[in-house]
């Protein structure tokens, strides 16, 4: 089965505490995306990467880092310097800088 | 970055009845694409449209893009209680960043019997 995983499904931390969120694709897809969406609102892009070694900040890459050493993995770790890091994350891939962008199930983070 | 506006926020309609959600863009958009997020699942992709008014369907689901490249529209004949969500807009980033895309704002659509 192609597809994008995330795990876990549910995350729950204490405050203070560094978390990674996993995010793993075998559609061989060149570009990946973190999001953050929040109650009721819309997406926000978190950091991109559209090839392997490199990867830009998006909108609100503050208190968030990436790593993409391989092509079918881009975690995303929340730092404890992310003020609010509650929310739902969202990992997407494209096969190319132009196409749709096909998500992954997400991880609810709920920090304490 | 650049904003796209969807209207309206949320809209409530019986079965049968049709849906119009809008897309507007203070700026020419290079393409526009449209999601669906079922509640509490993850954005699924629709369609992607690229031509100054461009129409597609997709069974009851038609998309429009202005001739202006300022708007688009997604129009549902006769809603089901399967098309319940919340539905996106997306723009493009200019060139340099085309990978990043920018959401709007989502319009989500309750449908009861």
């Amino acid at each position: 089965d192609g597809g994008i995983t995330q795990s876990p499904k549910y995350l729950f931390r204490k405050e203070g505490q560094n978390v990674t969120l996993s995010c793993e694709q075998n559609l061989n897809h060149d570009a990946m995306y973190w999001y953050r969406q929040d109650p009721g609102q819309g997406l926000r892009l978190i950091y991109y990467s559209q090839i392997v070694n490199d990867f830009q900040k998006g909108d609100i890459a503050e208190g968030y880092s990436v790593s993409r050493e391989k092509k079918e993995s881009f975690p995303l770790t929340v730092t404890s310097a992310q003020k609010n890091p509650t929310a739902f994350y969202l990992c997407a891939s494209s096969s190319h800088d132009r196409g749709g962008q096909y998500f992954g199930p997400g991880t609810r983070l709920t920090v304490t | 970055g650049q904003q796209v506006m969807q209207i309206p926020q949320y809209q409530h309609v019986q079965e049968g009845e049709d849906f119009t959600t809008y897309c507007n863009s203070s700026t020419t958009l290079s393409n526009i694409q449209w999601y669906k997020q079922r509640p509490g699942g993850h954005p699924v992709f629709l369609i992607q449209l690229v031509k100054s008014g461009e129409v597609k369907k997709q069974k009851r689901l038609t998309f429009q893009f202005g001739e202006a490249k300022k708007n688009s529209s997604l129009h549902i004949t006769a809603t089901q209680t399967t098309d319940v969500g919340t539905y996106f807009c997306a723009r493009r980033g200019t060139t340099g960043t085309a990978s990043k895309l920018t959401f709007g704002t989502g319009t989500r659509l309750q449908v009861t019997l």
